[in-house]
């Protein structure tokens, strides 16, 4: 079973932030947060991860919570191909078992 | 998608007939991954291999198997497809088991009628 919990939707107009929450108050200290997205029927795309510190990249920055019970993505001017299902998952270390939930639909309206 | 195709890309087979996929990478990475992808049930992992002929069970593997016989290929194979196999196939490949992310491929649709 999934360890998250997301919203289910969410919309956002092009140009502005998208901050996509995740809430994962059951987290280990050694399971890290993992943040994939999922584009109409393609396979699901790699965006970051993180332990416990912000981490950014040239798609999204991740803010994790010093508690580390919730964390989110902040993807910082939206575009419309960014419209997709966004999957927050958590993954033990070592593990090869990636727990995929139901995920946040992002919409970016024009 | 980054050095990894999935064969077919779409299948319609009937019901006890064996099926194969194929999954095929150019990365040279040492992880592959099998997972299904359902309404409802998000992606499930059926298969994965962690080297040459080093494979193991995910969580949805009864009904499959899987062959590695070379680090390119990773085969997942149905030996006598049921109507509860249809489903939306990825391959997935990681160099370091996911510790820095999956590259999954485009999917196979498969449909047993």
């Amino acid at each position: 079973d999934a360890k998250t919990t997301q919203p289910p939707s969410m919309d956002c107009a092009e140009g502005r932030a998208a901050n996509l929450p995740c809430n994962h108050s059951t987290i280990s200290g050694n399971e890290y947060v993992y943040w994939y997205r999922q584009i109409h029927s393609q396979g699901p795309q790699y965006i970051i991860h993180g332990l416990k510190n912000n981490e950014t990249n040239e798609m999204a920055s991740l803010i994790i919570t010093e508690d580390r019970k919730s964390s989110t993505l902040i993807l910082p001017h939206a575009t419309l191909r960014d419209t997709a299902v966004y999957y927050c998952i958590v993954r033990v270390s070592g593990s090869e078992k990636l727990v995929f939930g139901k995920g946040t639909k992002l919409t970016v309206n024009p | 998608d980054a050095g990894i195709t999935q064969s077919p890309r779409h299948k319609v087979t009937e019901t006890g007939t064996p099926v194969t996929l194929r999954c095929h990478q150019t990365e040279n990475h040492r992880y592959m991954y099998w997972y299904r992808q359902d309404p409802g049930h998000g992606l499930r992992l059926i298969h994965y291999s962690y080297g040459v002929k080093d494979t193991d069970k995910g969580e949805v593997s009864d009904g499959y198997s899987v062959s590695r016989s070379k680090t390119e290929d990773f085969l997942l194979t149905l030996e006598s497809a049921t109507s509860s196999q249809t489903s939306v196939y990825f391959c997935a490949i990681s160099d370091s088991g996911g510790a820095a992310g999956y590259t999954f491929g485009s999917g196979t649709r498969l449909t047993v009628v």
